[in-house]
């Protein structure tokens, strides 16, 4: 199956500050990525939608200015979250779907973010 | 209102038994994934099923789209503590085009 690799797997950063996650598809061209939010022992739920080349969809109560996304190329997709607060923690998901692949997207591993 | 509603929530069983997760709703799907998810990483696609009536199996698993694809079936038989994690059902409504919609999921716990 397509693989989807998510940098990093986990990160602990001090309020105030950003950071970067990054969402390859790495045997595929994914014109198509999607971002995740995850609370213990829930569901996931769609931050957004990344397109290439085009600016990111976001879902009703996302700040796009907090959770900026780009999707420089046909591969890589990037979530940064900017001037993290504690609230922000979380475990972050991406899937990539190309054109040419069945509905099913493919995740990446999640990146578990703390921010203290 | 969950567009796509999971039940159960919660199911913890003993080794051997038999089980199994509804996924249902009041719209259409023009496909339905199953997905598992254990703690700290992605979903891992299980299956998915796009015509109505359709029945997958994978080992000890039983999928089942219904007639009129808007609800899914997940049956594990012989469950084994090595099929604990978070089952996850995601449907493709033919209306929002290719966005996955998730239900709430299903914990499942496997005592040895």
């Amino acid at each position: 199956g397509a693989v989807v690799s998510q940098h990093p797997s986990r990160v602990i950063c001090k309020s105030g500050t950003s950071v970067k996650i990054e969402c390859r598809s790495l045997d595929f061209q994914a014109t198509t990525m999607f971002w995740y939010r995850q609370f213990p022992k829930k569901s996931l739920m769609l931050m957004a939608t990344s397109n290439e080349g085009s600016k990111a969809t976001y879902e009703q109560g996302v700040e796009k200015d907090k959770f900026l996304i780009n999707h420089a190329s046909l591969t890589l997709s990037t979530l940064t979250v900017t001037s993290a607060h504690p609230e922000d923690s979380s475990f972050y998901i991406c899937s990539a779907r190309s054109p040419g692949m069945n509905t099913e997207a493919f995740f990446g591993q999640g990146t578990r973010l703390t921010v203290v | 209102t969950q567009l796509l509603e999971q039940s159960p929530q919660f199911l913890s069983i003993q080794e051997g038994e038999n089980l199994t997760v509804y996924c249902n709703s009041s719209s259409v799907f023009s496909s339905l994934q199953w997905y598992r998810q254990e703690p700290g990483e992605g979903p891992v696609l299980l299956v998915t099923v796009v015509t109505g009536g359709e029945v997958k199996k994978l080992k000890r698993l039983t999928f089942q789209f219904g007639d009129a694809r808007k609800d899914s079936s997940l049956h594990i038989t012989a469950a084994q503590p090595g099929d604990t994690g978070l089952y996850l059902c995601a449907g493709v409504r033919e209306v929002r085009g290719s966005r996955l919609t998730f239900g709430e999921g299903t914990q499942l716990t496997v005592n040895p």
